[in-house]
């Protein structure tokens, strides 16, 4: 079955703009969670999202959003772009979400670069 | 704060050898514990987890060790092949997922 798709893969913005990213689960999957990854910080959670309900969130300002579609897709959105963005933006899918544990599968990211 | 951290940063072995890659955690109430490998360009990869009731899991060449008394998890790869060259993240999990700063793996043939 295809796995988790992330578009777009690579995206340029400039300081103070927004952008929005995507994500599609592998099917059947209803929870998604988003992190960024960054040389500095490593690996970092942002949010979960659960049948499009947002389940659990980690440590990030609120220019940081997220939303789910009925069709499990998930779309974060990150308003008024600062230089630190700059990162890769991973997300995963599982069935039971991450209260259940289990194999999570990430897609291949997409990297943001903030000029 | 609670955190996930690792040991070394980097690891260099002989092929043909056992690895084994180290993590400490800080957050006792943590329910799984997780292990992926990421190569590069691509997302991370599920290597094998293990619930914090449970003290060793194995999996195909891959055992993970749970220590709660000292807060520590290990993964050992048996026999480590080229291909197991990537970096290696641990992670705790429960409401989230806290992960480790992550371990380069290099393998000499």
């Amino acid at each position: 079955k295809a796995g988790v798709t992330q578009t777009p893969r690579y995206l340029i913005k400039t300081r103070g703009q927004q952008v929005t990213l995507s994500c599609s689960p592998i099917s059947g999957h209803r929870s998604v969670s988003w992190y960024q990854q960054t040389p500095g910080q490593g690996l970092q959670f942002l949010f979960e999202y659960f049948s499009e309900t947002q389940r659990n969130k980690g440590n990030f300002p609120g220019r940081f959003s997220g939303r789910q579609f009925s069709n499990s897709r998930s779309e974060m959105n990150v308003s008024t772009l600062e230089l630190g963005d700059s990162a890769l933006y991973l997300c995963a899918s599982t069935h039971l979400g991450l209260v259940g544990g289990g194999e999570l599968f990430f897609g291949e990211g997409s990297r943001l670069t903030v000029l | 704060g609670e955190s996930v951290g690792l040991h070394l940063p980097t690891l260099s072995v002989q092929e043909g050898d056992n690895s084994i890659i180290n993590c400490a955690y800080s957050n006792s109430a943590s329910d799984y514990f997780i292990w992926y490998k990421q190569e590069s360009g691509k997302g991370p990869q599920f290597i094998i987890d293990i619930r914090s009731n449970m003290d060793k899991r194995q999996g195909q060449r891959v055992t993970v060790l749970l220590n709660k008394t000292v807060k520590h998890l290990s993964l050992q790869i048996a026999a480590t092949q080229p291909g197991d060259s990537a970096v290696y993240f641990c992670a705790e999990g429960g409401s989230g997922l806290i992960f480790g700063q992550g371990t380069e793996l290099s393998v000499k043939p």
